[in-house]
């Protein structure tokens, strides 16, 4: 079973809000990554980490920020919160040369009104 | 550019066979994946398939990759009613790094 976790499950906030959205593995992978899912289910990659102050962006253009301090913590923030950030966030992570699996959290389901 | 096509449903009954299928545009990829993901939860790997092989299979599931075509298949035999689930196929290249391209998914629905 893979030791990934995310919190918060749910979060339901308001317009022009704060978010942070915590993302923690306990498995020592060097990569880590935030898919963002629409209501219609397709996944797309908004930041990924090759390591420690490593962060990348996606293929999808997003307006949250991510941070690499430490190796097991892949927090993603939204500094000020819309409706149209209302999605699905799942993290991953894999580990170093010959991973052939990302491990997936099981999500951040986040609504904003 | 990268562009992974699923159709969106499948319905079918307990005990029979249930094939998904995905096409893609990139034949750079080196693994092709696919996934699962059950209500309220993750994604979690069902199996994959090296960009040089043929086919692959693991207890009820085979995959099937024409490279020519592009097309990859995901066959569940005597399928179950827990097997519902959405099933995404998804891409990447090289090893290491799994930025993954993912399908638009196939919501598989099985009645008893």
């Amino acid at each position: 079973e893979a030791d990934i976790y995310q919190t918060p499950r749910y979060l339901v906030i308001g317009t022009g809000k704060k978010i942070t959205l915590e993302c923690s593995q306990t498995m020592g992978h060097d990569k880590m990554y935030w898919y963002q899912q629409d209501p219609g289910m397709e996944l797309h990659l908004i930041h990924y980490s090759y390591g420690v102050n490593s962060t990348e962006k996606g293929d999808l253009s997003s307006e949250s920020t991510v941070s690499r301090i430490r190796t097991e913590h892949f927090p993603l923030t939204l500094e000020s919160a819309r409706p149209s950030h209302t999605s699905q966030y799942l993290c991953a992570s894999s580990e170093g040369q010959g991973a052939t699996e990302a491990f997936f959290g099981q999500g951040t389901r986040l609504t904003v009104v | 550019g990268e562009d992974v096509e699923q159709s969106l449903f499948l319905s079918v009954r307990e005990g029979d066979s249930s094939v998904i299928n995905c096409t893609y545009t990139d034949s750079s990829s080196t693994y092709l994946y696919w996934y699962k993901q059950e209500p309220g939860a993750g994604l979690q790997l069902l199996t994959y398939i090296f960009s040089n092989m043929d086919m692959k299979q693991d207890q009820r599931l085979t995959v099937l990759l024409n490279k020519k075509d592009k097309h990859l298949s995901l066959r569940i035999a005597d399928t179950q009613t827990g097997d519902s689930a959405i099933y995404f196929c998804a891409e990447s290249w090289g090893t290491g790094f799994q930025k993954l391209v993912f399908g638009t998914g196939t919501r598989l629905l099985v009645s008893p």
